[in-house]
């Protein structure tokens, strides 16, 4: 089954504007970690972060995580065209196979040049 | 090498079909997991080794799925009398660690994709 959902489901921008997508999960966490996956490819890595943070940045892009609220955004500044891609996040499960990641349904974002 | 190498990258089946996916992940990666990844979905987690020990394999969705990873490196999954419903992208991932690095996080190959007709 999924963790949660990300929101909205599909976003479309012009290039140089901001992107900003959301994150919502179900249980408790260590740390929630953002995937990019352009079309017809593997997943990349793009940030985590750690349950106690409450933001993080990586070059354009900032992510914040708010434990109470069990939400997370993921806000990439000055978008590219070559930001176009599906973003999920995903939380870590302990509970079974130490470290088993559980993703969302994923953001799919377009950037228009 | 110096990613997670899946092959074949496409893989048609007819309904009935078994077939074999392959996954070569980092050197020395003691975790290795695979997801399925259905059209317009998110990963969905299948199974897990911890070097050659299956440790999870509750994702699996039937008898039909079947992974192994004999010698801690190449791991395989077998898919036994495909269906339609088992057209999806395979992923898999591996990890340095047990746990999830607090820099990598996990490095994901580019997939199988699965059509079965």
């Amino acid at each position: 089954s999924q963790q949660g959902e990300e929101d909205p489901q599909a976003l479309s921008i012009q290039e140089g504007e901001n992107a900003t997508m959301n994150c919502s999960y179900k249980t408790s966490i260590n740390n929630l970690q953002w995937y990019r996956q352009n079309s017809g490819r593997g997943l990349v890595h793009l940030i985590l972060i750690r349950s106690n943070e409450r933001e993080k940045h990586s070059g354009r892009l900032r992510v914040t995580l708010d434990t109470s609220k069990k939400s997370s955004s993921l806000l990439i500044t000055a978008s590219r065209a070559a930001d176009t891609a599906s973003y999920f996040c995903a939380t870590v499960d302990y509970g079974g196979s130490q470290g088993n990641l559980i993703f969302g349904k994923g953001t799919k974002l377009s950037v228009k040049p | 090498g110096a990613g997670v190498s899946q092959s074949p990258r496409y893989k048609v089946a007819k309904r009935g079909q078994d077939v074999a996916l392959r996954c070569d992940p980092i050197s020395g990666h003691v975790s290795l997991f695979w997801y399925q990844q259905a059209l317009g979905q998110g990963p969905e987690f299948l199974t897990y080794f911890q070097n050659e020990a299956q440790l999870d394999k509750s994702g699996l969705p039937s008898d039909r799925f079947f992974a192994e990873r004999p010698e801690g490196s190449v791991s395989t999954l077998k898919i036994q009398r495909t269906q339609q419903e088992d057209s999806a992208v395979y992923l898999c991932a591996s990890s340095q660690l047990r746990a999830v690095s607090a820099r990598n996080g996990y490095t994901f190959g580019s997939g199988t994709r699965l059509t079965v007709v």
